[in-house]
């Protein structure tokens, strides 16, 4: 079927590190979306990207949607200890009614 | 309240006993969701509800599961003779947006089947 693949699965790095998740379609996509998980929470709903090339910050985050639009990244830059959790790219596949979510990344990080 | 609401948060019941999970969206939100997630892991989709059309079923593991959305608003979803792989937590979202918008997600049921 129609897939979202995200990697990498697990990230672990040093506070101030930077951190990069991918997220790729085999198909093309309307849009990409973007969620964080804390620990014991729920997704919340970061920022959604429409256009081929589109960048936009949030912050320390940067996001990103490749030209082809089928793929997409996360960038953190300087991570802190509150960007700990599990980050999902979430994509609409063209036609498609619903949106299809990758596996996450989950990002730990060491004080 | 302002956030989509799940109830119940936790839910502990016997192999075989059936359950029903009860979701209410944020008020507008026409589109519906229900997802499964198990510990560690990412969101499965179970089924989607949009207005007044036939909800997409195919994300359903068995039929054992089945979900209904009354008067366009709550959702329930039941799953019959719960067996102890059907442990997770069950997360539901909505959008105003009814083609692949921005998901607003309720804390989640999490049940446990002994």
């Amino acid at each position: 079927g129609q897939q979202v693949m995200q990697i990498p699965q697990y990230q672990h790095v040093q506070e101030g590190e930077d951190f990069t998740t991918y997220c790729n379609s085999s198909t093309t996509l309307s849009n990409i979306q973007w969620y964080k998980q804390r620990p014991g929470g729920h997704p919340v709903f970061l920022i959604q990207l429409v256009k081929s090339g589109e960048v936009k910050k949030q912050k320390r985050l940067t996001f990103q949607f490749g030209e082809a639009k089928k793929n997409s990244s996360l960038h953190i830059t300087a991570t802190q200890t509150t960007d700990v959790g599990t980050y999902f790219c979430a994509g609409k596949i063209q036609g498609a009614q619903k949106l299809v979510f990758g596996q996450g990344t989950r990002l730990t990080i060491n004080p | 309240g302002a956030g989509v609401s799940q109830s119940p948060s936790n839910k502990v019941t016997e192999k075989g006993k059936d359950v029903e999970l009860r979701c209410d969206p944020i008020s507008g939100h026409t589109a519906l969701y229900w997802y499964r997630q198990s510990l560690g892991q990412g969101l499965e989709f179970l089924i989607y509800f949009q207005g007044n059309s036939a909800p997409d079923k195919s994300g359903l593991p068995s039929d054992r599961f089945s979900a209904e959305r009354t008067g366009g608003s709550v959702s329930t979803l039941t799953i019959q003779r719960t067996q102890q792989e059907d442990s997770a937590v069950y997360l539901c979202a909505s959008s105003k947006d009814p083609v692949g918008g921005p998901q607003h997600f309720g804390d989640g049921t999490r049940l446990s089947i002994l």
